[in-house]
């Protein structure tokens, strides 16, 4: 069954750790994307990438990084410099600009 | 910049109601628009996809519109369901620059039963 796998699903670390949320497909999609989701808002682009060994900022990546050595792996660092990391963080891909966008299940992190 | 606006934020109706929600967006200049639907605590699952040269799109008892020039697009929902329970959300791509998708913040439906 093809989809994007998030994991894990709940992930609490104390203020001042990096912590790595992981994204896997396997819908064989060029692009990925990395969103964060706060209470009420919208979705925020943080990191996403076209195609393997590149990838581009979002609105709002500071305190965050990403990598992309593999078509079906995308995962997201977020690092101690980002201010207010607790949020619902989601991974999605696509084939491209007319084909709609895949989300995962979502990682919920908690910072204490 | 991009901005998009879904009113209202909430709505209740009883179930079998037809309703409409709204979604408007400041830059015309956009490739396309999706709907999509989220269930607490889960990821977004797309609804319907219209393309910038659409007018509309159909799915089951969903129909989305899109007026391009004025910057405004609907989600009809014919027969409301208490399955239909869950934050609708709109997104545009831009048809320039980067084409990543702006959201907006939801509208989140309860269908009563």
């Amino acid at each position: 069954d093809g989809g994007i796998t998030q994991s894990p699903k709940y992930l609490f670390r104390k203020e001042g750790q990096n912590v790595t949320l992981s994204c896997e497909q396997n819908l064989n999609h060029d692009a990925m994307y990395w969103y964060r989701q706060d209470p009420g808002q919208g979705l925020r682009l943080i990191y996403y990438s076209q195609i393997v060994n590149d990838f581009q900022k979002g609105d709002i990546a500071e305190g965050y990084s990403v990598s992309r050595e593999k078509k079906e792996s995308f995962p997201l660092t977020v690092t101690s410099a980002q201010k207010n990391p607790t949020a619902f963080y989601l991974c999605a891909s696509t084939w491209g600009y007319n084909s709609p966008l895949h989300f995962g299940n979502g990682t919920r992190l908690t910072v204490t | 910049k991009q901005e998009v606006t879904q009113i209202p934020a909430a709505l209740s109706v009883p179930e079998g109601e037809n309703l409409v929600l709204n979604c408007s967006f400041t830059d015309s200049a956009i490739y396309n628009l999706q709907w999509f639907r989220q269930d607490p605590g889960k990821g977004l699952t797309s609804l319907l996809l219209i393309q910038s040269s659409q007018r509309e799109q159909t799915s089951g008892r969903l129909n989305a519109s899109l007026d391009k020039s004025s910057g405004r697009s609907t989600l009809y929902i014919a027969a409301s369901q208490p399955g239909d329970s869950a934050t609708y959300l709109c997104a545009v791509r831009p048809d320039t620059g980067r084409r990543a998708l702006t959201f907006g913040s939801g509208t989140r439906l309860q269908v009563q039963p």
